[in-house]
């Protein structure tokens, strides 16, 4: 079966930038790619970007653009997001997203709780 | 970008009863909407895509109705693992959007 295993827990201070890591695992069918989606505490989810795997190509949402990177080694089936520049706001918990299709969100992986604190 | 707007915001009801959830959009996503299930401290869940389509290994009791600018989540008989926050989620219109949730708990 499909599983997304993320990095674990992370603590950054204001102004520091983060990794999360997803690796997957368990499936043989075609993907559209992978999104990163986020989860402020108490909050619903929010989209950040996505890699598109028939292409490499990325894009980000407006509120993120020049501040989060998304990449993927292929060798290894990784996702990768960075986020930098962090203050408070970006307290969440980071979710990688597998989709076969674009934008559906089939597969999830546990989530990767960053705290970004002085 | 669309926006998603769930009510109510929560629900009380009681195991076996019916659970109906709404989401309404800002403009028309068509077909295009997904409605997911989360539980503490788990991810969220895909339940139905494309507005009425069960995902894999979803129960019938959920089902999933509506287009254009409303949609909406039955639940036939609520089981006691069924009480949870629901999201609705849009994919028409770059980008995707979340609702912003509805709890459904127990009475």
């Amino acid at each position: 079966q499909v599983h997304l295993e993320q990095s674990g827990a992370e603590v950054r201070k204001p102004g520091a930038s983060v990794r999360v890591s997803c690796k997957a695992s368990g499936y043989t069918f075609t993907t559209h790619g992978v999104s990163w989606v986020r989860q402020a505490p108490g909050q619903g989810p929010e989209w950040m970007g996505w890699i598109n795997y028939f292409n490499g190509h990325t894009s980000y949402a407006q509120k993120f653009q020049g501040r989060v990177t998304m990449t993927k080694d292929s060798s290894t089936r990784t996702d990768y997001m960075e986020l930098r520049s962090l203050t408070s706001d970006d307290t969440a918990v980071y979710y990688c997203a597998l989709m076969t299709a674009v934008f559906l969100f089939d597969y999830w992986g546990q989530g990767t709780l960053v705290t970004v604190s002085s | 970008e669309v926006v998603l707007t769930q009510s109510p915001a929560t629900l009380s009801l009681s195991p076996g009863e019916r659970a109906t959830l709404s989401c309404r959009a800002s403009q028309s996503v068509s077909s295009s909407l997904a409605w997911y299930q989360q539980k503490p401290g788990q991810p969220p869940r895909l339940l139905i895509y494309d507005a009425s389509k069960r995902a894999t290994g979803i129960p019938a009791r959920f089902s999933g109705s509506g287009s254009g600018t409303d949609s909406t989540l039955t639940i036939s008989s609520l089981e006691p693992e069924d009480f949870a926050v629901y999201y609705c989620q849009q994919r028409t219109s770059w980008p995707p959007t979340f609702g912003g949730g509805t709890k459904v708990e127990i009475k």
